[in-house]
């Protein structure tokens, strides 16, 4: 099946630090996503990716969808300590599927 | 801001009893999925539901488990015969189209014993 690899596993930053994660895949993906979890909730979705190449923001937040369709990243800039909790990429293919990565735990000491 | 809603928060169950997943899409949405997570780990798609069938499946989504949209607003997941290693949180989620963007309920922590 399809898998992506999610990295870093986890990091731990200083608040006010600037913080980039990324996916990558041997397959390609039609959608890319990006989505926080905070213990015992669900995923919140916070950028949605549609198009090779296109780069998005929202907020502090900036995600690109590789050109390749097999890799995304995402940074967030000034960490502040709401920032915590684990983000996931999902890459989703037409009939809507989504696969996700392993997450990324992100700490951010004030 | 609409919402998915799922019910109940948290469901325990003895080994071998049915349970019923019950999740409210988001209105307007067409799509509905439901995803599981066990403790610790990713989150793992388990079926896709459009036109009130399966569009498609993994496979963790065995004999046991079945999807039913039986009104206009409910979409649920039943487990037959739960077994120690179906304990998760169980997500739905909905989209408006396939390939857009799904929106997560809050989940349904299930716990075998």
């Amino acid at each position: 099946g399809q898998q992506l690899n999610q990295s870093p596993q986890s990091m731990f930053i200083q608040e006010g630090e600037d913080v980039s994660m990324n996916c990558t895949s041997s397959s390609i993906f039609n959608t890319w996503l990006w989505y926080k979890q905070d213990p015992g909730e669900g995923p919140v979705l916070l950028i949605a990716l549609y198009k090779a190449g296109e780069l998005t923001s929202n907020g502090r937040l900036t995600a690109q969808f590789g050109i390749t369709r097999k890799d995304s990243f995402l940074n967030i800039s000034a960490s502040i300590p709401s920032d915590v909790g684990i983000y996931f990429c999902a890459g989703q293919t037409n009939a809507g599927k989504s696969t996700f990565g392993d997450g990324t735990t992100l700490t951010v000491k004030p | 801001e609409p919402e998915v809603t799922q019910t109940p928060s948290h469901q325990v169950t003895q080994m071998g009893q049915e349970v019923i997943l019950r999740c409210v899409p988001i209105s307007n949405h067409l799509y509905f999925y439901w995803y599981r997570q066990i403790l610790g780990q990713k989150v793992e798609f388990l079926v896709s539901f459009y036109n009130n069938e399966i569009s498609e499946k993994s496979e963790i989504f065995d004999d046991q488990f079945s999807v039913e949209r039986p009104d206009g607003s409910n979409f649920t997941l039943k487990i037959r015969s739960t077994k120690l290693e179906d304990s998760a949180m169980y997500f739905c989620a909905s989209s408006e189209q396939g390939t857009y963007s799904q929106y997560f309920g809050p989940g349904t922590r299930l716990t075998v014993t």
